[in-house]
């Protein structure tokens, strides 16, 4: 199966500044998708990202607040704009695990928002 | 829409004794399903999964879990566990096919005593 690398795993950022975070598969894969893990709670998709194409943000998730890019097929990135302590979370990206019908993530990004 | 259930946010349980963790999933037509487990400072791994025919699964590191249509449940059990189980355990649900959606239970965390 794949393996991702994910950077930074944390970070503190001041309100108002963005963060990006980046993601790089050692295999080529279709389709990414970014998750946010908020203290005490589950994932929620973000965002689905297929490359050459916009991305596709799941309700309550907008593209100005996180843009996303996917130049090729290895690489995803997830910005955080204009940060509030509200989004003070753990960000996951994932790939479709195609050997063994599930998905793999990256470590996260712990972020935090002061 | 699909959406996953784990009663249990936390579970305290003595080295080497048995445990079940619980997970009750919605879906109006067939799922695949999936357990995964996080550990500290660390990003999911797939534990197991139940795509289709035997309705009991199991993992390399002794867990089961067992698909009950009926009661439409996934519930992962382990007969002894040791101190290196201790993590959170994710229960999640997707439609059957490539590129599905995963939805995510809330988590239930494993805390095993010595």
């Amino acid at each position: 199966s794949a393996v991702i690398s994910q950077k930074p795993s944390r970070d503190i950022c001041q309100r108002g500044t963005s963060l990006t975070i980046q993601c790089q598969v050692d295999s080529q894969v279709t389709m990414m998708f970014w998750y946010r893990q908020q203290p005490g709670q589950s994932l929620t998709l973000i965002a689905t990202a297929n490359q050459g194409s916009e991305a596709t943000y799941e309700s309550g998730f907008v593209i100005d607040k996180f843009p996303i890019s996917r130049p090729n097929l290895t690489f995803s990135t997830l910005t955080v704009s204009n940060m509030s302590p509200e989004d003070s979370s753990i960000y996951l990206c994932s790939v479709e695990d195609r050997e063994n019908y599930g998905y793999t993530f990256g470590s996260g990004t712990r972020l935090t928002v002061v | 829409a699909q959406s996953v259930t784990q009663l249990d946010s936390q579970v305290p349980v003595f080295e080497e004794a048995p445990v079940e963790l619980r997970c009750n999933y919605s879906s109006s037509v067939s799922v695949y399903l999936f357990w995964y487990v996080q550990y500290p400072n660390q990003g999911l791994q797939l534990l197991l999964k139940y795509l289709s025919g035997s309705t009991l699964v199991e993992s390399i590191n002794g867990f089961e879990a067992e698909f009950n249509k009926s009661q439409t449940s996934f519930h992962l059990r382990k007969p002894s566990v040791h101190i290196s189980d201790t993590a959170e355990y994710f229960c999640a649900v997707s439609e059957p096919g490539g590129y599905q959606k995963v939805t995510f239970g809330t988590g239930t965390k494993l805390q095993v005593i010595p």
